[in-house]
């Protein structure tokens, strides 16, 4: 089936310094491409979704200026944490979408964030 | 606003066991329902769906079935395996359309089966 490749599975990281998180559909051309964050215990909330070629659409109460999202390909998607702080720490995930319809959504393996 | 709710883990088992997750959600309109597995160190993986009420989905010896009347979508097995050791998210979604891939999660329930 197809695969997307999420990277780093984890990092550890000083308050202040930014995280970039790459997203990549490895054998499909994802149109859309969805970042999730997963706190302890609950559930898994979009933060945002970008298509390629245009700006993000970010979730109400996400901070894009935090949270920059790049998707400058049909295969790469990028989620830059800037500033980090530890309130920060979290679980992201991302999703692949290949095609416009049909339930083609693929995930990532997720990235553990820890910001010290 | 829309959301799912799953039964609290962890869930512990013993292999052959019979398991149910449950699952309900609220909807302001009429939902596709999935579940969706996370093995350790992998991404989530679809493993059943159901679009429209009364609808059964089926993968792996689970399966949930999709009632509208007390909007749940409980997963069940009649024999666990320590291979089915997981994540398990419930999710809906409201809009299959562009929107797709916009999926409202459940918080996970974590499944352990002993040998």
């Amino acid at each position: 089936g197809a695969v997307v490749s999420q990277h780093p599975s984890w990092v550890i990281c000083k308050s202040g310094t930014s995280v970039k998180i790459e997203c990549r559909s490895l054998d499909f051309q994802a149109t859309t491409m969805f970042w999730y964050r997963q706190f302890p215990k609950q559930s898994l909330m979009l933060m945002a979704t970008s298509n390629e070629g245009s700006k993000a659409t970010y979730e109400q109460g996400v901070e894009k200026d935090k949270f920059l999202i790049n998707h400058a390909s049909l295969t790469l998607s990028t989620l830059t944490v800037t500033s980090a702080h530890p309130e920060d720490s979290s679980f992201y995930i991302c999703s692949a979408r290949a095609g416009l319809v049909g339930e083609k959504l693929f995930f990532g393996s997720g990235t553990q964030l820890s910001v010290l | 606003g829309d959301s799912v709710t799953q039964m609290e883990g962890p869930v512990t088992l013993s292999e052959e066991a019979f398991l149910t997750i449950n699952c309900t959600y609220t909807a302001t309109g009429y939902p596709s329902l999935f579940w969706y597995v996370q093995y350790p160190g992998e991404g989530l993986q679809l493993l059943l769906k159901a679009t429209k009420a009364d609808d059964k989905g089926s993968n792996k010896g689970f399966e949930a079935t999709y009632r509208k009347e007390t909007t749940s979508f409980h997963l069940e097995k009649g024999s666990v395996q320590v291979s089915d050791s997981a994540v398990y998210f419930c999710a809906l979604l409201l809009d299959g359309g562009t929107s797709y891939g916009k999926l409202t999660f459940g918080q996970g329930t974590i499944l352990t089966v002993h040998p």
